[in-house]
C-alpha cells in the first residue's frame, strides 16, 4: 500500500516542551512538505524539502525545525519557541518540487498545548 | 500574501443540485489544483489544470480556468451528501520558484 503516514494522530504537549511529529512516505517522492492549518483556515507552509538532505523555510518557519536524512522521512519538531503551536499539522509529498506537482497528504496530527 | 482566494466561503445546497466554487489568484501560474478535505482529515487531490488549458473534467467534476481573469471555477454536478467537505484551490507559480499556495477554502454542505 503506497501512501504517506503521520503519527501520532493526536498529541498533547505541555508548554515549554519540544515535540516531534513523524511523517513517512513510500511513494518514492523527492519533495516533502509540512503545513499548519488553523480552524476554518487554509494551509500555511512551514518547511519543505526538494530532495534528501535539503530543506527550505516556508512562510511560518519560526519555532519549527525539520530534517531530511532519508528520502522517505521528514520529521517536524515543534519547539518551545513556537508561541501558539496548537493546530492541525499536515505532511505532504510530491514527485518533484518543480512545476507544482500534485501533492499527496497524510491524515494529519492534531497538536494541543495544555 | 495569499495567492488563491475561494468564493463563497461556505455553500449549502440540496442533494442533486450543482455546486459551484470559484477561485481567484493574483500572479501568473504554472497550474491550478483543486483539493478536497473531509473534516479532520488530510487533503485529497481532485484535479490539476495547467495554464494552457481552459477546461477539464473528472467524473462529476468540471474545472475551468480563465488566465486573463486569473480565476478558476469548480463545478460539482448532481451533488451527494458525501460531497460535504471543504474544497481548496492551490496555485503553483511559474516565477521565482514553483511554490504551491493554498487558499482558505470553501466549505460545502450537501443536505440529504
Amino acid at each position: 500500500d503506497g501512501g504517506i503516514t503521520q503519527s501520532p494522530k493526536y498529541l498533547f504537549r505541555k508548554e515549554g516542551q519540544n515535540v516531534t511529529l513523524s511523517c513517512e512516505q513510500n511513494l518514492n517522492h523527492d519533495a516533502m512538505y509540512w503545513y499548519r492549518q488553523d480552524p476554518g483556515q487554509g494551509l500555511r507552509l512551514i518547511y519543505y524539502s526538494q530532495i534528501v538532505n535539503d530543506f527550505q523555510k516556508g512562510d511560518i518557519a519560526e519555532g519549527y525545525s525539520v530534517s531530511r536524512e532519508k528520502k522517505e522521512s521528514f520529521p517536524l519538531t515543534v519547539t518551545s519557541a513556537q508561541k501558539n503551536p496548537t493546530a492541525f499539522y499536515l505532511c505532504a509529498s510530491s514527485i518533484e518540487y518543480q512545476r507544482g506537482s500534485e501533492q499527496f497528504f497524510g491524515p494529519g496530527t492534531r497538536l494541543t498545548v495544555l | 500574501s495569499q495567492q488563491g482566494e475561494e468564493d463563497p466561503q461556505a455553500l449549502s445546497i440540496q442533494e442533486g443540485e450543482n455546486a459551484t466554487m470559484n477561485c481567484s489568484y493574483k500572479t501568473s501560474i504554472n497550474n491550478l489544483q483543486w483539493y478536497r478535505q473531509n473534516s479532520g482529515r488530510g487533503l485529497v487531490h481532485l484535479i490539476l489544470i495547467r495554464s494552457n488549458e481552459r477546461e477539464k473534467h473528472s467524473g462529476r467534476l468540471r474545472v475551468t480556468l480563465d488566465t486573463s481573469k486569473k480565476s478558476s471555477s469548480l463545478l460539482i454536478t448532481a451533488s451527494r451528501a458525501a460531497d460535504t467537505a471543504s474544497y481548496f484551490c492551490a496555485t503553483a507559480g511559474n516565477t521565482g520558484g514553483f511554490k504551491t499556495i493554498f487558499g482558505a477554502g470553501t466549505r460545502l454542505f450537501v443536505k440529504a
